[in-house]
């Protein structure tokens, strides 16, 4: 089994439309996730930290669940600047060491 | 811009050649990584070093040599290279190499191995 597990997409959605990925990881003990966001041929950029209780940006929303071991990322009101592909990042316990899943692809169509 | 610069951008070379990838980050932190990035899979860390130290080696074949010689700069020397090897090259720092630290990119260097 992959530590960090993906659907690589893509997903094709409509601009304005809710769209989410999850992602879910083998390690029980990890201890920090991460959603990161790559461009065409660019470097990862973070996007938003996961934690426990949840936690919203904007148009984003990440979720954590422990007890099932995986994490979401919702995006809302897609915009076509969205288009991008989402990686999930995972902490294994007090190392700092990235896991990465194999990233979802996201493109918004006008 | 990310504060994380690397050259060269592009570089092919030969199985018999020798290279050297370099990173600088102008952002003042300890550590310092590189990851490899091949098509469809995921980035795979291959050398963590934390305050000019190597902290972590992640089974790296040989043909691969990093040298930090201060924490604002890194090397990935490549030599005898296999066409697998083919991939895009990040560099990566953070200010610690603990949890909880957000790791910021450089462009990456992007490898052929003819």
């Amino acid at each position: 089994r992959k530590e960090v597990e993906q659907d690589p997409g893509p997903f094709n959605v409509p601009e304005g439309a809710t769209v989410a990925f999850n992602c879910t990881y083998s390690n029980s003990a990890s201890q920090s996730f991460f959603w990161y966001r790559q461009d065409c041929r660019k470097e990862p950029k973070l996007l938003m930290s996961v934690y426990s209780s949840g936690n919203e940006d904007g148009r984003f929303t990440a979720q954590l669940n422990r007890a099932s071991q995986y994490i979401s990322l919702l995006i809302r009101d897609s915009k076509l600047s969205d288009s991008a592909t989402y990686l999930c990042v995972v902490i294994p316990s007090n190392t700092g060491k990235l896991i990465f899943g194999q990233g979802t692809t996201l493109q918004v169509k006008p | 811009e990310t504060g994380v610069t690397q050259t060269p951008r592009h570089l092919v070379m030969g199985m018999t050649n020798k290279k050297s990838l370099k990173c600088e980050q102008h952002l003042g932190h300890n550590a310092m990584y590189w990851y490899k990035q091949s098509a469809k899979k995921p980035l795979e860390l291959m050398f963590v070093y934390s305050l000019e130290e190597r902290v972590e080696n992640n089974s790296v074949p040989s043909r691969f040599s990093p040298e930090c010689p201060n924490s604002s700069h890194l090397f990935l020397h490549l030599h005898t290279l296999q066409p697998e090897d083919s991939a895009l090259y990040l560099c990566a720092s953070s200010r610690g190499d603990r949890t909880g630290y957000e790791q910021y990119f450089g462009p990456g260097t992007r490898l052929t191995v003819t």
